[in-house]
């Protein structure tokens, strides 16, 4: 079945303690991006990868890394996790990015940091 | 920078109710527009999308939108919702200035249908 899975679907952490949140899609697809939904402000990017070893900052980058080594793979890392970044995110790919191109979201992964 | 404007925050209708759902962007060149829904509990999807030529689109689930350049517009129609369409509906929208490597979302519209 074509899909993105993000893993862990729930974390409670506390401050400062780096995790990583792991997406990975198994549709070939060169784009994938990571967003993170609060509400009253819809989803908001955090950054984008056109391909393997090319990422670019989306619009709230600060306080997150990523990184593309593999195609299928698109962890997003939070060094020092503060609470402003307890949010819902979610992953996505597309198969290049770019105009019309839809894209196909994972199932969302709830972080809280106290 | 581009920005996405979605009206209605909650919208509450009954089963067989008609639904106009507004989505506006800011000017910005060619764009291409988006809609994306959120069943409860469910991933995001795509309803339907405007990339080129006919302004009119049609999705899935009965669901249409109509691109109205003139007023930076891509409203979301349904004649007639069921239980079923309660979920949270987001525009989106890549191009202009924003860019087409990035999407751009609204800040959502949760719409709850009542039997």
């Amino acid at each position: 079945e074509a899909q993105v899975t993000q893993n862990p679907r729930y974390l409670i952490t506390v401050t400062g303690k780096k995790l990583t949140v792991t997406c990975s899609q198994n549709m070939n697809h060169e784009y994938m991006s990571w967003y993170r939904q609060d509400p009253g402000l819809g989803l908001r990017q955090i950054y984008y990868s056109m391909n393997v070893e090319v990422t670019d900052k989306g619009d709230v980058p600060e306080g997150y890394k990523v990184s593309r080594k593999e195609k299928r793979n698109f962890p997003l890392i939070l060094e020092s996790p503060s609470p402003n970044q307890t949010s819902l995110y979610f992953c996505a790919s597309s198969p290049r990015g770019g105009a019309g191109d839809t894209q196909y979201f994972g199932p969302g992964t709830r972080l809280t940091v106290l | 920078a581009q920005s996405v404007s979605q009206h209605n925050h909650h919208v509450i209708l009954s089963e067989a109710a008609s639904l106009e759902l507004g989505c506006n962007y800011s000017y910005g060149g060619t764009v291409n527009l988006f809609w994306y829904v959120q069943y409860p509990g469910q991933h995001l999807q795509l309803l339907l999308k405007y990339f080129s030529g006919d302004p009119l689109v049609k999705g899935i689930k009965g669901f249409e939108a109509e691109f109205i350049k003139s007023k930076f517009s891509f409203n979301l129609r349904k004649p007639s919702v069921q239980w079923s369409d309660t979920a949270e509906y987001f525009c989106a929208v890549n191009g202009g200035s924003g860019g087409y490597n990035k999407l751009i979302f609204g800040a959502g519209t949760r719409l709850a249908v009542h039997p």
